[in-house]
């Protein structure tokens, strides 16, 4: 079955520091990956979307400046949060696109700011 | 992007079959319907999609109207694991689109 890995599940940075955060399609190509972002409120947040073959389409309120992403081959994805502040935490979620219709979602990476 | 409704919140019993409604009356002819659900400290997991009249899978059933404005995702003899916050989403995937996600129903089981 399609797998998502996300790593690390969970990171402290200090607030201005950058914090790299990873993306694996485990068992299966995705041709595509959407970065969220879920607040402690659980309110979700759309950060991305890169797909192959495309540049990747940030959303209004996020730019490549604040969470450069990599999109090196159709398993693998990362993206960055630099100079991190109290407003970046939250959990930060990757969906992989499996197939014609569906998005996988890993466990995300909880990030935390001091 | 079509915009969804749905109750906040359903409560339910062990073995009961729970239904959650979601209405979707802008939904353009391009847009499939998705549901997901999320437990605590995990990501959202898909559960069903669907275009059109009724959709089964091992997990749930969905239900769509006629006009497609109205779906009802069906989870059969619930237990304890059910308990999740359900994600109706339309969207047009095969467009490049990505989920949006809403608030969602939160369905609360006991025992």
């Amino acid at each position: 079955g399609a797998l998502v890995y996300q790593y690390p599940r969970r990171t402290i940075c200090k607030s201005g520091t950058s914090m790299r955060m990873e993306c694996q399609a485990v068992g299966f190509q995705a041709t595509s990956v959407a970065w969220y972002r879920q607040s402690p409120q659980k309110t979700f947040e759309l950060i991305a979307l890169s797909t192959v073959n495309s540049a990747i389409k940030y959303e209004q309120n996020f730019t490549q400046e604040k969470f450069p992403i990599s999109h090196p081959n159709l398993s693998f994805s990362s993206m960055t949060v630099l100079n991190a502040y109290l407003e970046d935490r939250g959990l930060y979620l990757c969906g992989a696109r499996w197939g014609p219709n569906t998005l996988y979602f890993g466990a995300g990476t909880r990030l935390s700011v001091l | 992007l079509a915009k969804t409704t749905q109750p906040p919140s359903m409560e339910a019993y062990e073995g009961q079959e729970v239904n959650v409604s979601c209405s979707h009356t802008n939904i353009a002819t391009s847009e499939y319907i998705y549901w997901y659900r999320q437990v605590p400290h995990q990501g959202p997991q898909f559960i069903i999609q669907g275009y059109k009249d009724y959709v089964v899978n091992e997990v749930a059933s969905l239900f769509i109207s006629a006009d497609r404005k109205l779906s009802t995702l069906s989870l059969p003899w619930v237990s304890l694991r059910d308990a999740a916050v359900y994600y109706c989403i339309v969207t047009d995937i095969q467009g490049g689109r990505a989920l949006i996600f809403g608030t969602g129903t939160t369905v609360s089981v006991s025992p």
